[in-house]
């Protein structure tokens, strides 16, 4: 079955460089997450977009920008790149918004190093 | 707001003992729970999660976990534990949205490394 899609895997950039993160949701899901994972640490919730529209704002900084396009992949844009930045960054999809019967499905991650 | 605890940020059991991972949340509104296991240099894999209904939910790999409402806490289990059960375990809450255009926004713990003795 097809999974959610990330890339790239791994990417190094150096501060104040710039990145894009792709994400290829479950083909029909319509609604996609980003997590950031810092070294040793839990999950946090970035941003969700639900019919190309932002449906939920978490903890995104400012330098961090995020859209989903027609075919529902999304890209998270990173600019001005901090050390604090290193991270995995976690994709998910699901098919429609919360309901009881909804899960949503993670990707394998990117992990950013920036040096 | 809601949060999650984990008691333990590494638990380690003999193979074939019992697996008790433990999980306390607040939510100010019955939450969603969920359970995600995370081996080295994978994604997030959901193992079970309570939404409604029973509150003894069973999941993936023989692990199961209990919705207690009078004591916050949805501990994770499994009455033997595997070799290939070592990995990070994450207990995650997520407010219920019921209408709208609502998202699956999780926040997780801290995570539980888990380690399997031969």
């Amino acid at each position: 079955a097809a999974g959610v899609i990330q890339s790239p895997r791994h990417l190094i950039k150096e501060k104040r460089e710039t990145a894009t993160l792709k994400c290829y949701p479950i083909p029909r899901h319509d609604t996609v997450y980003w997590y950031q994972q810092g070294p040793g640490q839990d999950p946090q919730f970035l941003i969700s977009f639900y019919e190309k529209m932002q449906s939920d704002k978490g903890s995104i900084p400012d330098r961090f920008s995020a859209q989903q396009f027609s075919d529902y992949h999304s890209e998270l844009n990173m600019s001005s790149l901090e050390l604090g930045d290193s991270a995995l960054y976690f994709c998910a999809s699901s098919l429609l918004p919360a309901s009881p019967n909804t899960e949503a499905f993670f990707g394998q991650g990117t992990r950013l190093t920036v040096v | 707001a809601q949060s999650v605890t984990q008691l333990g940020s590494h638990v380690s059991v003999s193979e074939g003992a019992l697996v008790l991972l433990r999980c306390n949340y607040s939510s100010s509104v019955p939450p969603y729970l969920f359970w995600y296991v995370q081996y080295p240099n994978q994604g997030l894999q959901l193992l079970l999660k309570y939404t409604t209904g029973a509150t003894l939910v069973k999941g993936i790999n023989g692990f199961e976990a209990e919705f207690k409402k009078s004591e916050t806490s949805f501990h994770l289990t499994k009455p033997s534990a595997h070799m290939s059960d070592a990995a990070e375990y994450f207990c995650a809450v997520s407010d219920r949205k019921d209408s709208g255009a609502g998202s699956y926004q999780l926040t997780f713990g801290k995570g539980t490394k888990l380690s399997v003795i031969p």
